[in-house]
């Protein structure tokens, strides 16, 4: 089965920094990479996801990238603000199985 | 966007006594869902996948006796929780895959905090 690897699992950044988080995957069969936001004793929201005909996606200050040669892919957070203070999880999943992956978790806090 | 709710958000129930959970697919029709555990900083770990109107089906080492689920509509699972203990104290959460532009997205509910005493 896949296996995702998620790495840093704490990360400290002051606001206005940017922060990136490192997933890598096993299964060469996932196609789809989501990112998922989980606010302090609330459920996670996707937040931004790539698939693998992709290398890039942006949305406003977040990014995602996708190397599927390697087999990771990475979030990017630009100009960060306290309120992007959270765990991030990545996930993957094989086209046609839309059951998600999903690394262990990374918490961001963003210092004012 | 999809809507995943969950019901209640928070509950403590005494030892023994069983506890269900509620997940509702708002505005959308969801003939899967999915539910996971997630305890204190750790990843989602998924427990069954609910399907409409067929049993559910459990991940390896979850005990489907203890975590009964009934996915009675296109819009409702629930998941019951028999004979708490204080080891099942957990976040449990739900999520429904609902088709958007470019293929299939996971919306997950709020969750649901059980803490047994």
């Amino acid at each position: 089965g896949e296996n995702v690897e998620q790495h840093p699992s704490t990360l400290s950044v002051q606001e206005g920094d940017s922060a990136v988080i490192k997933c890598t995957y096993s299964d060469s069969a996932s196609n789809y990479f989501p990112w998922y936001k989980q606010e302090l004793g609330k459920g996670s929201q996707l937040i931004i996801d790539i698939r693998s005909n992709v290398g890039e996606k942006k949305d406003q200050r977040i990014a995602v990238t996708l190397n599927k040669t390697a087999k990771h892919f990475s979030l990017h957070i630009t100009e960060t603000q306290p309120e992007d203070s959270a765990v991030y999880f990545c996930a993957a999943s094989e086209g046609g199985s839309y059951i998600p992956t999903f690394g262990r978790g990374t918490s961001l806090i963003v210092h004012p | 966007g999809a809507v995943v709710s969950q019901h209640p958000s928070w509950v403590i129930c005494k030892s023994g006594t069983s506890v269900k959970i509620e997940c509702r697919s708002l505005d959308f029709q969801a003939t899967t869902m999915f539910w996971y555990r997630q305890f204190p900083k750790q990843s989602l770990m998924l427990m069954a996948t609910s399907n409409e109107g067929s049993k559910a089906t459990y991940e390896q080492g979850v005990e489907k006796d203890k975590f009964l689920i009934n996915h009675a509509s296109l819009t409702l699972s629930t998941l019951t929780v028999t004979s708490a203990h204080p080891e099942d104290s957990s976040f449990y959460i739900c999520s429904a895959p609902h088709q958007g532009g470019g293929g299939y997205e996971q919306y997950f509910g709020p969750g649901t905090r059980l803490t047994v005493t």
